[in-house]
């Protein structure tokens, strides 16, 4: 079965600065996608990025971007430009390819951006 | 589209009691997937089905646990008795069946059960 860990229960970071939060996984599959997802106080979850597994380039959405490296199964997603926004929690998630569409979530990291 | 609707958004019932969450998903989308979040344990699937057919419950916690779709728009978990180690926020979800696609997440259940 697949695992996935988020080593970093909480993390804070100042307003327009860098923050890098961690996520690794374990498979023995060579086809599959990797997710983040943010979850705000609202309690919605919201789709931040997603990446296949057989792109080597990795994947960006504003200030949004992972840096995924297969070998080492490491998904870590940056943020840039940190907004008050931006305080949520963050899940990261594995699902197969082929026909199983379930998703395997990380237990989150809690990320507050300070003014 | 609406997205994933759920009922209701909270819920506080007495241990004992049945509680029924109930989901429609997102028109068109071939999976569903019920989720339950607590602080101790994160996020954990429930239970999935796909075109209606539950593919995999193994982990619907145990007996008490129900889930059923009887059709492409709606789908129910039902706890029945409930207890309070049943508070949590449970989460409906729909995809399409297609590889790699997203899930969209209803805004919750909170159940509180005392």
């Amino acid at each position: 079965a697949q695992t996935v860990t988020q080593s970093q229960p909480e993390m804070s970071v100042q307003e327009a600065e860098t923050v890098t939060l961690s996520c690794t996984y374990d498979t023995s599959e060579s086809n599959y996608y990797l997710f983040w997802y943010k979850q705000p106080p609202s309690r919605q979850m919201i789709l931040v990025i997603r990446q296949e597994a057989y792109k080597q380039q990795n994947a960006t959405e504003n200030r949004f971007s992972v840096n995924f490296q297969k070998a080492a199964k490491s998904f870590s997603l940056k943020i840039s430009d940190s907004q008050l926004g931006d305080t949520a929690m963050y899940f990261c998630a594995y699902v197969s390819g082929g026909s199983n569409y379930k998703l395997t979530f990380g237990k989150g990291t809690l990320l507050t951006v300070n003014p | 589209d609406a997205g994933v609707i759920q009922s209701p958004r909270h819920e506080v019932t007495e241990m004992g009691q049945e509680v029924t969450l109930r989901c429609k998903p997102i028109s068109g989308h071939n999976s569903l997937f019920w989720y339950r979040q607590t602080m101790m344990r994160g996020l954990e699937l429930l239970i999935y089905f796909n075109n209606n057919v539950p593919i995999d419950d193994s982990g619907m916690p145990e007996d008490r646990f129900s889930a059923k779709m009887p059709n492409a728009s709606f789908s129910t978990l039902k706890i029945q008795p409930s207890e309070p180690r049943d508070s949590a926020v449970y989460f409906c979800a729909s995809s399409e069946a297609t590889e790699g696609t997203e899930a969209f997440f209803g805004q919750g259940t909170r159940l509180t059960v005392v």
